[in-house]
């Protein structure tokens, strides 16, 4: 089964440089979160899109902007990066509110993640 | 405010051994969805189980399974037999109906010696 594309998988950066990170969800899943995950940390969310829509906004900080485009696919861009941007950077996607398997809009599938190294 | 906890930080068993992941969640609302997701040293997040706070039914999946107890806010999840393959970091996480975002628990590092 098709699965959540990230790329890069790594990336490596110096500071105050700027970095886009890319998400493509599994098809037919609309809806498209990213979190960040400091080492030794759980995921903390950052943002999510419904329908090329913010729909929910977390910690993310304001030198970060996503969207997502028509084809529903995202993108993270970072800019100013600092030494504490270092993190693995998941997008997951999920299935659309009014479809799908009963109540499987809550289940969000993770990509495999992009590890940002701020140097 | 939604919170998950899992206090214990990391389990070590020996191959074989049943081992028992503690979960407790806080949460004002009535509609709720909870999680369990397994990180191996990979690093990728893999999807477990989805439970509904209306459904408080236990789930078995093989060697897994996942007791859920809205009277003690909790969702315990089991591993009998446990195998080397299963050491990894186990994450329980909750969303709210109409938030969506995932709120994580600590993880619990968990450590299988043959």
């Amino acid at each position: 089964a098709a699965g959540v594309i990230q790329s890069p998988r790594h990336l490596i950066k110096e500071k105050r440089e700027t970095a886009t990170l890319k998400c493509y969800p599994i098809p037919r899943h609309d809806t498209v979160y990213w979190y960040q995950q400091g080492p030794g940390q759980d995921p903390q969310f950052l943002i999510s899109f419904y329908e090329k829509m913010q729909s929910d906004k977390g910690s993310i900080p304001d030198r970060f902007s996503a969207q997502q485009f028509s084809d529903y696919h995202s993108e993270l861009n970072m800019s100013s990066l600092e030494l504490g941007d270092s993190a693995l950077y998941f997008c997951a996607s999920s299935w659309p509110p009014t479809s799908g398997p009963t109540h499987s809009s809550y289940e969000q599938y993770f990509g495999p993640g992009t590890r940002l190294t701020v140097t | 405010a939604q919170k998950v906890t899992q206090a214990q930080t990391e389990i070590s068993v020996v191959e074989k051994e049943d081992v028992t992941l503690d979960c407790v969640y806080e949460t004002r609302d009535t509609t709720y969805y909870l999680f369990w997701y397994k990180q191996p040293p990979s690093g990728e997040l893999v999807f477990l189980i989805r439970r509904n706070s209306f459904d408080e039914q236990n789930e078995i999946s093989g060697r897994y399974s996942w007791n859920f107890q809205k009277s003690t806010s909790s969702f315990n999840f089991t591993i009998t037999a446990s195998q080397v393959v299963d050491s990894a970091v186990y994450f329980c996480a909750l969303s709210e109906a109409g938030a969506q975002k995932l709120v994580f628990g600590q993880g619990t590092r968990l450590t299988i010696n043959p």
